[in-house]
């Protein structure tokens, strides 16, 4: 089936430890976005992806970096630089816009990884 | 994008109809009004969107006002499932800008 898969479900981090989340998806799909969510609160962008080799920062980038290498995949790294980086984070993907810059379709979404720090 | 504002919660008692309110008055001609939903500790699933025609799918009804200053989303029987924070959303649909979320609207369906 297609979909955006996140790995792992649940992690946890040492402080001062750099950790990365994984985020892969095989719809083709060219945009890629990360968001954070805090509990009770609604998503905020931390970086977003239009075409692979290309990203740009979202709301609350500081303390984070992404890289997309592959049209697939976009891994989000939590640096130690992150003070408070407990959250549920979420990746989701959009089919391309058309030729023209117009395109209506929807963000799909992935089932999420929940951060902790031990 | 333009902004929105719902209620922060509702609720509905299971196998009637959820009207889930949104406005969003200071929408442009060219932004579409899209509906998400989050089951608690899963990401947001896509419910429906629309540009000013009512549109309906097999999940839900969307019904955009004639100034399309504001929208409901109906749910028509709603059941113990459908238990989760609503998002309205409204979006350029130019490029692959992201999708901004607020604090949406929480839905309790009760038996």
């Amino acid at each position: 089936d297609g979909g955006i898969t996140q790995s792992p479900k649940y992690l946890f981090r040492k402080e001062g430890q750099n950790v990365t989340l994984s985020c892969e998806q095989n719809l083709n799909h060219d945009a890629m976005y990360w968001y954070r969510q805090d509990p009770g609160q609604g998503l905020r962008l931390i970086y977003y992806s239009q075409i692979v080799n290309d990203f740009q920062k979202g709301d609350i980038a500081e303390g984070y970096s992404v890289s997309r290498e592959k049209k697939e995949s976009f891994p989000l790294t939590v640096t130690s630089a992150q003070k408070n980086p407990t959250a549920f984070y979420l990746c989701a993907s959009r089919a391309a816009a058309l030729s023209g810059g117009y395109s209506n379709q929807p963000q799909h979404f992935g089932d999420g990884t929940r951060l902790s720090i031990l | 994008d333009a902004k929105t504002t719902q209620p922060p919660s509702m609720d509905c008692a299971e196998g009637r109809a959820a009207n889930l309110p949104c406005n969003h008055s200071t929408i442009s001609g060219n932004e579409y009004v899209y509906w998400y939903r989050q089951i608690h500790s899963q990401g947001p699933q896509y419910i429906i969107h629309g540009l000013k025609n009512n549109e309906t799918n097999e999940m839900a009804s969307l019904i955009i006002t004639e100034d399309r200053k504001s929208s409901t989303l109906i749910l028509p029987h709603a059941t113990l499932r459908d238990t989760a924070v609503y998002y309205c959303i409204v979006r350029v649909h130019s490029g692959n800008t992201p999708l901004v979320f607020g604090k949406g609207t929480r839905l309790s369906v009760i038996a």
